[in-house]
């Protein structure tokens, strides 16, 4: 069974920095790409983040680019995302995701429950 | 950047109806198109990817339809369970967002 599990989120003052971690199993973590959604409390959903899986290559959403860093464990079954210079406006429920291999393109199958993190003084 | 657009933002609707949602994008994407079913509290679930292709698992009252700017997500024969929020992700490039979401609410 696939599963995947967001830690790492909390209370975090604005300008400081957290970093998010999603362990992931039951499936072969080095052949899939991997993602970080977020959804802002009341909010619809908002891509963050995407790492290739050699992690060779990544993307950010323009709201993140320069801030935030996805990164893949070298050994552990792990994917990150480094958040720096934190706004109120990063104060959401993380959700680390798994992208289809494949004709599914990099539509995303398997999600986590998400952790949440909170910006504020 | 390509937006996406929803309509409608709610949708009130009754169990046995068939309801249709509308996905738009200010540019093509060929058929890099998913949605997914969001219940409060829990995390999204794929229902289709690639535009019309019904990921395992979900039911076959789901479908999905178009290509280039405009798509659709049918429900027929809604049931309860399917009250929920709908979202459309485009996912052709690394600017991967998501539209505003539709609530399906009870009529």
């Amino acid at each position: 069974e696939v599963q995947l599990v967001e830690s790492g989120g909390g209370l975090v003052q604005p300008g400081g920095s957290v970093t998010l971690s999603c362990e992931a199993s039951g499936f072969a973590f080095r052949s899939f790409a991997m993602d970080w959604v977020r959804q802002a409390p009341g909010k619809g959903l908002e891509w963050v983040s995407a790492i290739t899986s050699s992690g060779a290559d990544t993307s950010y959403a323009d709201s993140v680019k320069g801030r935030f860093t996805i990164s893949r464990g070298s050994s552990k079954n792990i994917v990150y995302l480094q958040m720096n210079s934190l706004r109120a406006e990063d104060t959401a429920l993380y959700f680390c995701a798994r992208e289809m291999i494949g004709y599914g393109g990099n539509s995303l199958d398997s999600w986590g429950q998400g952790t949440l993190v909170v910006v504020s003084s | 950047d390509i937006q996406m657009t929803q309509s409608p933002s709610t949708l009130s609707a009754s169990v046995g109806d068939r309801v249709t949602i509308t996905c738009r994008a200010s540019q093509s994407i060929s058929s890099w198109l998913a949605w997914y079913q969001q219940k409060p509290g829990k995390a999204p679930k794929l229902l289709i990817y690639k535009a019309s292709n019904l990921e395992d698992g979900v039911p076959s009252r789901f479908s999905g339809s178009g290509s280039g700017t405009e798509f659709t997500l049918t429900i027929n024969s809604l049931q309860p369970d399917d009250f929920a929020t709908y979202y459309c992700q485009k996912y052709n490039s690394n600017s991967r967002p998501f539209g505003p979401g539709t609530i399906v609410e009870i009529k």
